[in-house]
């Protein structure tokens, strides 16, 4: 089955860039999308298709996707992005969904 | 406002039977395929299942095959998750999620989430 290996956490200053990586075979000749959760509250989509952005998502939220690794970078990051962020591809070799471990993004 | 809303869960012991419920509104349900992602306590996301806009293309976990079903009635702009054969380790939040896609092909974002509903399998 295919796997997405995401660091554990990430820790950055404010202001700072954050870079949250999602490592899996040949990751870029998949679709990835990446979700924000806070705590007690349901995911939320920040970057779709590799690098786009739903409506009313910051333009701080941007992604990058090729050979083994797909990127997830928060630019000026403040503390309310303060979260867990989980990357997303369809294995279309066995027709599933498959979640990252997840990347707890802690504002220093 | 668009909308998922998921309802069903509870305490069933091992070995036990439930069937969870997400109530659509907002937009179109007929038109996009939904998926259902769990999460176990203190754990990350995982991917359950999903049904395509029509019904006619379904997919399941492995942890989930054989034990969990997958349904929606459009008519009704409802989805639902029948589950048997309860384990412990299906104890999680179950969140039901829409693909953005308009064409199915799996591999759309989920772009709508429900608040999700907790299922404890314990006895």
């Amino acid at each position: 089955s295919y796997v997405l290996t995401q660091p554990p956490s990430v820790s950055v200053a404010p202001g700072e860039t954050a870079r949250i990586t999602c490592g899996g075979n040949n990751i870029g000749s998949k679709n990835v999308h990446w979700y924000q959760q806070k705590p007690g509250q349901a995911p939320v989509l920040v970057v779709y298709y590799d690098n786009d952005r739903p409506s009313g998502i910051p333009e701080r939220f941007s992604g990058s996707n090729s050979g083994n690794t797909a990127t997830l970078t928060v630019s000026r990051v403040e503390a309310g992005d303060e979260a867990d962020y989980y990357c997303q591809v369809w294995d279309s070799g066995s027709d599933r969904g498959v979640f990252g471990g997840g990347t707890n993004l802690a504002v220093l | 406002e668009v909308q998922l809303a998921e309802s069903g869960g509870g305490l069933v012991q091992p070995g036990g039977s439930l069937r969870l419920s997400c109530a659509a509104s907002g937009f179109t349900f007929s038109n996009y395929a939904i998926n259902w992602v769990r999460q176990a306590p203190g754990k990350g996301l995982e991917w359950v299942s999903s049904i395509s806009s029509s019904g006619n293309y379904i997919y399941y976990a492995d942890s989930v095959k054989g034990r969990f079903t997958i349904s929606r009635d459009n008519a009704k702009n409802s989805l639902s998750l029948q589950m048997d054969s309860l384990r412990a380790e299906d104890t999680a939040v179950y969140y039901c999620a829409r693909d953005m896609a308009l064409v199915y092909t799996g591999d759309g974002a989920l772009d709508i989430w429900g608040q999700g509903t907790m299922v404890t399998v314990s006895s």
